[in-house]
């Protein structure tokens, strides 16, 4: 089983918001990753977690405040976002750091689509 | 830093015949990874293929395989007897090898369109 689930699917907030993606995996990963992605782009890289730890902030704003409560469990905090901040956020997990010659695939979950008004 | 270039943005095929997207990375590594994922409309990210540069093999998975060109830093995607669920954005990504290099560099895409 190589399922990432993220909720919510959809997500509309103003820019005095805050609120909460999150995402779970069951597969006994340790590395645990979020995504950016605008349209028509690849994904971007903005948080890395591995065994718990951050281990890679690839200099997102403050207003983005990831969390990883346990091994399974990531999530994203948001407050005080801009209009340009409209994107697919992708939760992505992998088997994490076990062995040098493991590949450590990224298996993605479906993603939320954020609109901020 | 390591760069990976898709110079194809789309590209189209006829139900099953065969389509071959190519993808070149600049590195300056020996060792690394390199995947191809798609991304259908649901915008799900689906790995389809991966491969280890220490592997001179190339990688295959049912109608999908790579041409891996270590030399020329190329790893071309061949998707065979297209299907219309192949159709997606297909991006090409590069790990480097060993701990703590989880980042993933992607290509900028390929839409592949598949025509019934």
């Amino acid at each position: 089983d190589t399922e990432v689930t993220q909720t919510p699917k959809h997500l509309v907030m103003g820019m005095t918001n805050k609120k909460s993606l999150k995402c779970e995996q069951h597969m006994g990963h340790r590395a645990m990753y979020w995504y950016k992605q605008k349209a028509k782009k690849p994904p971007e890289l903005m948080f890395v977690y591995s065994y718990e730890k951050l281990s890679i902030n690839e200099s997102v704003p403050s207003r983005f405040s990831p969390e990883c409560p346990n091994s399974s469990l990531l999530n994203l905090h948001l407050h005080a976002l801009q209009p340009e901040d409209s994107a697919l956020y992708l939760c992505a997990s992998s088997q994490g750091p076990v062995r040098r010659t493991s590949t450590d695939t990224q298996y993605f979950g479906p993603g939320t689509r954020l609109t901020v008004l | 830093a390591q760069t990976v270039t898709q110079s194809q943005p789309e590209m189209s095929v006829q139900e099953a015949e065969t389509v071959t997207l190519s993808c070149t990375y600049d590195t300056s590594e020996s060792d690394y990874y390199l995947f191809w994922y798609k991304q259908p409309p649901s915008r799900q990210m689906i790995l389809v293929i991966r491969q280890e540069a220490y592997k001179q093999q190339n990688a295959t998975e049912n109608r999908f395989s790579v041409n891996f060109q270590k030399a020329a830093k190329s790893f071309s995607l061949k998707i065979s007897d297209s299907q219309l669920g192949d159709a997606a954005m297909y991006f090409c990504a590069y790990r480097r090898w060993g701990f703590g290099n989880e980042k993933l560099t992607f290509g900028t895409g390929t839409r592949l369109t598949i025509i019934p």
